[in-house]
């Protein structure tokens, strides 16, 4: 079945800092979507990426989807406290579109 | 516009124990999902609805869940009985349609098997 393989697991930054982290997955994708996810709420769409190449910012936010289809990565600039939480990369494609979820990077932002 | 509900928020429940939870997607959404997140982990998906079809349900434990969506609209997932391992949030999400898998989550039901 698909996997995907988020890294890094967890980060440490300081507020102002910039952050970076991506997807892979073991199978080619059609959709990549990161979410981020606040104890005790579902998880919330931040970035959707639909053709391969794409780079889609959303404020101080950026994500692209990889030129083979297998990966995605999600940049943060100048991170502030609030940006604290758990983000996912998902990613959908095959014949039914069903919708894989990495195991998350863990962020914190020390103020 | 209202987002995905679900209910309960909370349940706590002995092995064995049978439970059901329930979801109302976006008006209008037509693809339905039911996912599992243990914790630390991501969302595992459990079934996916088109309408009120089952589109996937490979890793869904059938022996003791099941899901419906007669009318397309709501679903229930069901759990009997219920074992330990099955303590985990359980989260609905919907989406316009099954080529748009931009996902819209409800706040999930935190199950508790004792």
């Amino acid at each position: 079945g698909q996997q995907l393989n988020q890294s890094p697991q967890s980060m440490f930054i300081q507020e102002g800092e910039d952050v970076s982290m991506n997807c892979t997955s073991s199978s080619i994708f059609n959709t990549w979507l990161w979410y981020k996810q606040d104890p005790g709420e579902g998880p919330v769409l931040l970035i959707a990426l639909y053709k391969a190449g794409e780079l889609t910012s959303n404020g101080r936010l950026t994500a692209q989807f990889g030129i083979t289809r297998k990966d995605s990565f999600l940049n943060i600039s100048a991170s502030i406290p609030s940006d604290v939480g758990i983000y996912f990369c998902a990613g959908s494609g095959g014949s039914n579109y069903k919708l894989t979820f990495g195991k998350g990077t863990l962020l914190t932002v020390n103020p | 516009e209202a987002g995905v509900a679900q209910s309960p928020r909370y349940k706590i429940i002995e092995k064995r124990q049978s439970v059901a939870f329930w979801c109302n997607p976006i008006s209008g959404h037509a693809t339905l999902y039911w996912y599992q997140q243990i914790l630390g982990q991501g969302p595992k998906l459990l079934i996916q609805f088109q309408n009120n079809g089952v589109v996937d349900d490979s890793q869904l434990p059938k022996d003791r869940f099941s899901a419906e969506r007669l009318k397309g609209v709501d679903s229930t997932l069901k759990i009997q009985p219920a074992k330990l391992e099955d303590s985990a949030v359980y989260l609905c999400a919907s989406s316009l349609e099954l080529l748009n898998t931009e996902a819209f989550f409800g706040q999930g039901t935190r199950l508790t098997v004792v």
